[in-house]
């Protein structure tokens, strides 16, 4: 498996701010992708990070809102845009190092007032 | 595109029951389903998968089976435990060759084990 760690695990934000949350992965990765899970909900898939080009979004999330980097098959970084209040949800990443198995972060537990 | 739906939402058994999860999806090119359990704060950990070219996988206490005519799959549990309460996602993915492709997540399962 991969050891993988985001930061930070948590922050309360005001309305209409910015946050980049950072994923570090041990090794090197194919591909990274990002989730959000709002309380008690499963698991929504809101972009797949690609190294080297631009992430490919899912339907409902645009690149303005959830811009993502991927300068390496390390790392990978998710910014939540001009936060409203229905922004407030827990952000996961996840790695997949081989063939469709992917692993976890912690999560970043995101509220916004 | 890809839909799985899960039951049941919720699921409470007795200490040494059996537990059964059951996941149904759309996509007929999908090929490969895991299952994530995920305890109250933590991060969803995957317990065990299942690829198309395979009909069941047994890992101890844990089994899943893969039915690909009638596309569905599901996730058995024997002799439960308190530790094994916790939120259960299945999962579905159609990876092609060496590529790898999205995760389109069931909506969870509930599952509590009464001591």
């Amino acid at each position: 498996s991969a050891v993988i760690s985001q930061k930070p695990s948590r922050d309360i934000c005001q309305r209409g701010t910015s946050l980049t949350i950072q994923c570090q992965v041990d090794s090197q990765v194919t591909m990274m992708f990002w989730y959000r899970q709002q309380p008690g909900q499963s698991l929504t898939l809101i972009a797949t990070a690609n190294q080297g080009s631009e992430a490919t979004y899912e339907s409902g999330f645009v690149i303005d809102k959830f811009p993502i980097s991927r300068p390496n098959l390390t790392f990978s970084t998710l910014t939540v845009s001009n936060m409203s209040p229905e922004d407030s949800s827990i952000y996961l990443c996840s790695a997949e190092r081989s063939t469709d198995t992917q692993y976890f972060g912690p999560g970043t537990r995101l509220t916004v007032l | 595109g890809e839909n799985v739906e899960q039951h049941p939402s919720t699921l409470s058994v007795q200490e040494g029951d059996s537990a059964v999860i059951k996941c149904t999806y759309s996509d007929s090119a999908s090929n490969y389903f895991p299952w994530y359990k995920q305890e109250l704060g933590k991060r969803p950990q995957l317990i065990i998968d299942i690829r198309s070219n395979v009909g069941e996988k047994k890992d101890q206490r844990i089994a899943v089976t893969l039915n690909k005519t009638a596309k569905h799959f599901s996730l058995h549990i024997t002799e439960t435990q308190p530790e094994d309460s916790a939120v259960y996602f299945c999962a579905a993915s159609s990876g092609i060759g060496d590529s790898s492709y999205k995760l389109i997540f069931g909506s969870g399962t509930r599952l509590l084990v009464r001591p």
